[in-house]
């Protein structure tokens, strides 16, 4: 069985701050990770994924994330927030990159001026 | 990209109706369809996952009676809420999944019983 533990619920930084949201996973195989971005009253939206190959994951609005085996984490990272980075981010895992996603609960990003 | 349409983005019904939620696959052929259910500040559960052409898988606790779920197309697939009542209110999610194409979500619905 997979799982997905996102620590935090909510996270406040400052404008230009760095963005640090964790990700951990449970998985039986080698895990296909996400991060997805959510908006009020939207859908999600990918931000970035891992399924095989370079372990440092580049996504979009500079967004990356690594994949740590050793840790079972997938942690999400930006330089700099940015005043439209404050939205709801979860953290996902499928097994096989073909099975429904698993979630995490969701951490809630606050953009402070 | 891969683009996938979800209507209504919202719905208003009375106690006891029936609604329809589409979502559609409009560049590419979605093999899978998963529905999920959003509850206010929580995460998405998912509900069932379909096939194209074939019977819906549902999760447990989820009424398929209730929820009914079909995926007649490898574009097309609903979600039709019956007998709706207040407890049914939620936000509900389509993704759909085809070779290459990884999880494409839609935009959601927002149903509201009354």
């Amino acid at each position: 069985a997979q799982s997905v533990t996102q620590l935090g619920s909510h996270v406040s930084v400052s404008e230009g701050a760095l963005v640090l949201l964790r990700c951990n996973y449970s998985s039986s195989v080698p895990p296909y990770l996400f991060w997805y971005v959510q908006y009020p009253n939207q859908g999600l939206q990918l931000l970035l994924k891992y399924t095989t190959g370079a372990t440092l994951v580049k996504g979009i609005n500079g967004f990356e994330a690594e994949f740590k085996k050793s840790e079972t984490s997938f942690h999400l990272t930006k330089p700099s927030a940015h005043m439209s980075d404050a939205a709801e981010y979860f953290c996902a895992v499928s097994e096989t990159g073909r099975r429904a996603l698993t979630f995490g609960s969701g951490t809630r990003l606050q953009v402070q001026p | 990209g891969a683009v996938v349409s979800q209507h209504p983005s919202r719905v208003i019904c009375k106690s006891g109706t029936s609604v329809k939620i589409e979502c559609r696959s409009l560049d590419f052929q979605a093999t899978t369809m998963f529905w999920y259910r959003q509850f206010p500040k929580k995460s998405l559960m998912l509900m069932a996952t379909s096939n194209e052409g074939s019977k819906a898988t549902y999760e447990q606790g989820v009424e398929k009676d209730k929820f009914l779920i079909n995926h007649a197309s490898l574009t097309l697939s609903t979600l039709t809420v019956t007998s709706a009542h207040p407890e049914d209110s939620s936000f509900y999610i389509c993704s759909a999944s085809g070779d290459g194409y990884g999880y494409t979500f839609g935009s959601g619905t927002r149903l509201t019983v009354v």
